[in-house]
């Protein structure tokens, strides 16, 4: 069963547009992650954040992490036609050893 | 460098035959995932290994799934008398290990039980 819930489960944007995705869990985490998976294709790692960091930033990646509310965020700045993918958030939990449970995804899709 | 490499990349089998899908991870990496995607779903955990030693192995959905790594390196899911519920996107996955480590997926492997 997967552990997160993501939402929204879509999201259509122009380019140029920030695109904004959230992803909620249950359980006690040692880290979160997030990844990208074009179609037809194996998932990226996009960036990680451990239980006691709050925001975390990568190029145009922000991702920010509430540990209270067990949710996280992922905000692409400047979007562009290359980032349609479909997004999962990924998390390591502290009584699981290093497997990821993943939540369902967000699909994105940017239209230039 | 190479990545993760997955073969096949897509299989065909008839209901009750037995598939083999081969993973192989990037070079020295200790720690090996096994997952499974339905279509439109996220991936779901089967199996994870740590060298050769398969330490969890929770995931697997019945008794016809069997994972190995016999040499801490390649690894092969094998699926005996399949069925049609089987039909998924196998990935597999590998890290330097620990909690901290980003996993590196391969393509995967595109299984289609008729």
């Amino acid at each position: 069963s997967q552990q997160g819930e993501e939402d929204p489960q879509a999201l259509s944007i122009q380019e140029g547009e920030n695109a904004t995705m959230n992803c909620s869990y249950k359980t006690s985490i040692n880290n979160l992650q997030w990844y990208r998976q074009n179609s037809g294709r194996g998932l990226v790692h996009l960036i990680l954040i451990r239980s006691n960091e709050r925001e975390k930033h990568s190029g145009r990646l922000r991702v920010t992490l509430d540990t209270s509310k067990k949710s996280s965020s992922l905000l692409i700045t400047a979007s562009r036609a290359a980032d349609t993918a479909s997004y999962f958030c990924a998390t390591d939990a502290k009584a699981a050893g290093n497997k990821l449970t993943f939540g369902g995804g967000t699909r994105v899709l940017v239209k230039p | 460098g190479a990545g993760v490499s997955q073969s096949p990349r897509y299989k065909v089998a008839k209901r009750g035959q037995d598939v083999a899908l081969r993973c192989d991870p990037i070079s020295g990496h200790v720690s090996l995932f096994w997952y499974q995607q339905a279509l439109g779903q996220g991936p779901e955990f089967l199996t994870y290994f740590q060298n050769e030693a398969q330490l969890d192995k929770s995931g697997l959905p019945s008794d016809r799934f069997f994972a190995e790594r016999p040499e801490g390196s390649v690894s092969t899911l094998k699926i005996q008398r399949t069925q049609q519920e089987d039909s998924a996107v196998y990935l597999c996955a590998s890290s330097l290990g620990g909690s901290y480590q980003p996993q590196h997926f391969g393509d995967g492997t595109r299984l289609s039980i008729l």
